[in-house]
């Protein structure tokens, strides 16, 4: 079992679409969790952190279960500048885990 | 701005030859990582380094090696480049404290024909 994992996608939305990613971690012991972006051929970049009371950042909103071990993404009214794909990551003791990626592509 | 620089956008090297990937960063910080990325596998560890002259494998150093001499530099060689090292190469730094955010380098997508 992979220690991050996630629905790989693609994910094809209509612009103003809603759209939510999960990510499943398997360390318990996992301390430190954010979402990345990835625009095609570039490197990722932080999006945002995710804390353990959820939070929201304009349109995007994070939030994480420790109970069950995952992590999720909300993007609300989608724009074609979300085409890109998310990373979650997961911090444990200074050790980062990467999942694979899910691809979103929003279309007019 | 932060910012962490890769030496090479793209390189093409050949079966056999040895190559060198350089990193350097302008934060001050004090770890810095290189992964290599493939479709559908995500990043994966290489090797990482929390301080000068210091080095830790990751999950997959084999066939690679790493210098780190000075802070804001970190290197990776391919002692002897073979074909399934084709891949997106990223670099990455980050304080030893705090947010644990990374910041990434554009990456270098070598090729070993």
């Amino acid at each position: 079992r992979k220690e991050v994992e996630q629905d790989p996608g693609p994910f094809n939305v209509p612009e103003g679409a809603t759209v939510a990613f999960n990510c499943t971690y398997s360390n318990s012991a996992s301390q430190s969790f954010f979402w990345y972006r990835q625009d095609c051929r570039k490197e990722p970049k932080l999006l945002m952190s995710v804390y353990s009371s959820g939070n929201e950042d304009g349109r995007f909103t994070a939030q994480l279960n420790r109970a069950s071990q995952y992590i999720s993404l909300l993007i609300r009214d989608s724009k074609l500048s979300d085409s890109a794909t998310y990373l979650c990551v997961v911090n444990s003791l200074n050790d980062m885990r990467f999942g694979a990626g899910t691809r979103l592509t929003v279309k007019p | 701005d932060v910012k962490v620089t890769q030496s090479s956008r793209y390189l093409v090297k050949r079966t056999g030859e040895k190559v060198f990937l350089e990193c350097v960063q302008d934060m001050d910080h004090e770890n810095m990582f290189w992964y290599r990325q493939d479709p559908g596998l995500g990043l994966r560890l290489i090797y990482f380094s929390y301080d000068v002259k210091m080095k830790e494998k990751g999950d997959i150093p084999e066939g690679y090696s790493v210098s780190r001499e000075k802070k804001e530099r970190f290197s990776l060689i391919l002692e002897s480049a073979s074909t399934n090292q084709t891949s997106m190469y990223l670099c990455a730094s980050r304080r030893d404290r705090g947010t644990y955010e990374q910041y990434f380098g554009p990456g270098t997508r070598l090729t070993v024909t």
